[in-house]
């Protein structure tokens, strides 16, 4: 079966622009999840999704939103970016939000703010 | 709030070892633990989930512990290859469902030929 898909694999964007990234689960999963990954923080986890609803968020600014489609398609928005924006930015979906079945992982979006 | 750190953060050994890769969380109320591998630019593979209520996991040359307990976990790779090189990264999920993994920095691992 096709795995997490994300799109576009590589953006350059120019600081106060913005920016919107794209996550398709694995068919049949209604949990996504955001991840920002940095060589100084690590993977940090930025929200997640469940059925349309926000359940989790994490410790970033405001200008970091996402939704969630009735598809399970997940998409998330940055605003006004920031040269520490640059980042590998993955997702993950779940059957149920990982409490039982794990996480599986898309191949990323490499975000360069210049 | 979970803190996860993975030792040691770099290994390098000869092809055919066995080596063990090291995970500690400070917070022992885990839903669950996964350990996931990840090639240079590339996504997370996933390479094994425990519950918490389990004290292993295996999966052809890796196997995987947890003592939640003592909030620590390991990977045991047998017979390591080139193909194996990669940094390995540890991830907990917290009890209650609140929150999303929380990650170690990982394990960067060469094997060399």
């Amino acid at each position: 079966k096709a795995g997490v898909t994300q799109t576009p694999r590589y953006l350059i964007k120019t600081r106060g622009q913005q920016v919107t990234l794209s996550c398709s689960p694995i068919s049949g999963h209604r949990s996504v999840s955001w991840y920002q990954q940095t060589p100084g923080q690590g993977l940090q986890f930025l929200f997640e999704y469940f059925s349309e609803t926000q359940r989790n968020k994490g410790n970033f600014p405001g200008r970091f939103s996402g939704r969630q489609f009735s598809n399970s398609r997940s998409e998330m928005n940055v605003s006004t970016l920031e040269l520490g924006d640059s980042a590998l930015y993955l997702c993950a979906s779940s059957y149920e939000g990982g409490s039982g079945s794990g996480y599986t992982f898309g191949s990323g979006t490499r975000l360069t703010v210049v | 709030k979970q803190e996860v750190t993975q030792i040691p953060a770099a290994l390098s050994v000869p092809e055919g070892e066995n080596l063990v890769l090291n995970c500690s969380f400070t917070d022992s109320a885990i839903y669950n633990l996964q350990w996931f591998r990840q090639d240079p630019g590339k996504g997370l593979t996933s390479l094994l989930l425990i519950q918490s209520s389990q004290r292993e996991q295996t999966s052809g040359r890796l196997n995987a512990s947890l003592d939640k307990s003592s909030g620590r976990s390991t990977l045991y790779i047998a017979a390591s290859q080139p193909g194996d090189s990669a940094t390995y990264l540890c991830a907990v999920k917290p009890g209650g469902g609140a929150d999303g993994l929380t990650f170690g920095k990982g394990t960067h691992l060469i094997i060399q030929p």
